[in-house]
């Protein structure tokens, strides 16, 4: 099945680290994005890119960076991690040619602990 | 700027019950409107959407209806199971923002048996 894939599910790491988190997709998407859930503020967007020569910052974007490695692949990076980085990371795909939609596909989460 | 507004939860129902989740938004122009559910250790997955002023959106027995009179894009259920305990969350996209989406915060749906 074309799918939305993270890796690694679940990660711990302690403050000043520098953590990497690595989204793929087969489905041929285009559009890749990173959000950010907290508890009780929904999803946040920290970066996207709408093909692999196009980054933009979304709402929470400092402290994070990303790397778009191919149209496939959406690398999110915590240069130097503090706890309250600490949250649930979704990757997710769209395609442009659904721009009415904009119907996004979602991964299935990275659990990042700080300490 | 855009902005989701959604009934805070959680919300506990017994099975068979009726549910609303009702969400209002701000747009500056005319959006296109989803409800996404996240079932407990997973992704988002879109559960319907609606892109023009009196569609509907439908899907597994959940319906929600564009009113862009009073902005708002409610979810209804007229019997909920037990399988339906999630988490929902309305958003919004615009061509004015790129297409991005805003979400609400989400509602906490559990269905008790």
């Amino acid at each position: 099945d074309a799918d939305v894939t993270q890796t690694p599910r679940n990660r711990i790491t302690k403050t000043g680290k520098r953590i990497m988190l690595e989204c793929s997709q087969t489905k041929g998407h285009d559009r890749m994005y990173w959000y950010r859930q907290d508890p009780g503020l929904g999803l946040q967007l920290i970066y996207y890119s709408f093909d692999v020569k196009d980054i933009n910052k979304g709402e929470i974007s400092d402290g994070y960076s990303v790397s778009r490695q191919a149209q496939a692949k959406f690398s999110l990076s915590l240069e130097s991690a503090i706890p309250n980085q600490t949250a649930l990371y979704f990757c997710a795909t769209s395609d442009h040619r659904g721009d009415l939609y904009n119907e996004q596909f979602f991964g299935p989460g990275t659990r990042l602990t700080v300490l | 700027g855009n902005s989701v507004t959604q009934m805070e939860g959680p919300v506990t129902l017994s099975e068979e019950a009726f549910l609303t989740i009702n969400c209002t938004y701000t747009a500056t122009g005319y959006p296109s409107l989803f409800w996404y559910v996240q079932y407990p250790g997973e992704g988002l997955q879109l559960l319907l959407k609606a892109t023009k002023a009196d569609d509907k959106g439908s899907n597994k027995g959940f319906e929600a209806t564009y009113r862009k009179e009073t902005t708002s894009f409610h979810l209804e259920k007229g019997s909920v199971q037990v399988s339906d305990s999630a988490v929902y969350f309305c958003a919004l996209s615009e061509r004015g923002s790129n297409y991005k989406l805003t979400f609400g915060k989400g509602t906490l749906l559990t269905v008790n048996p």
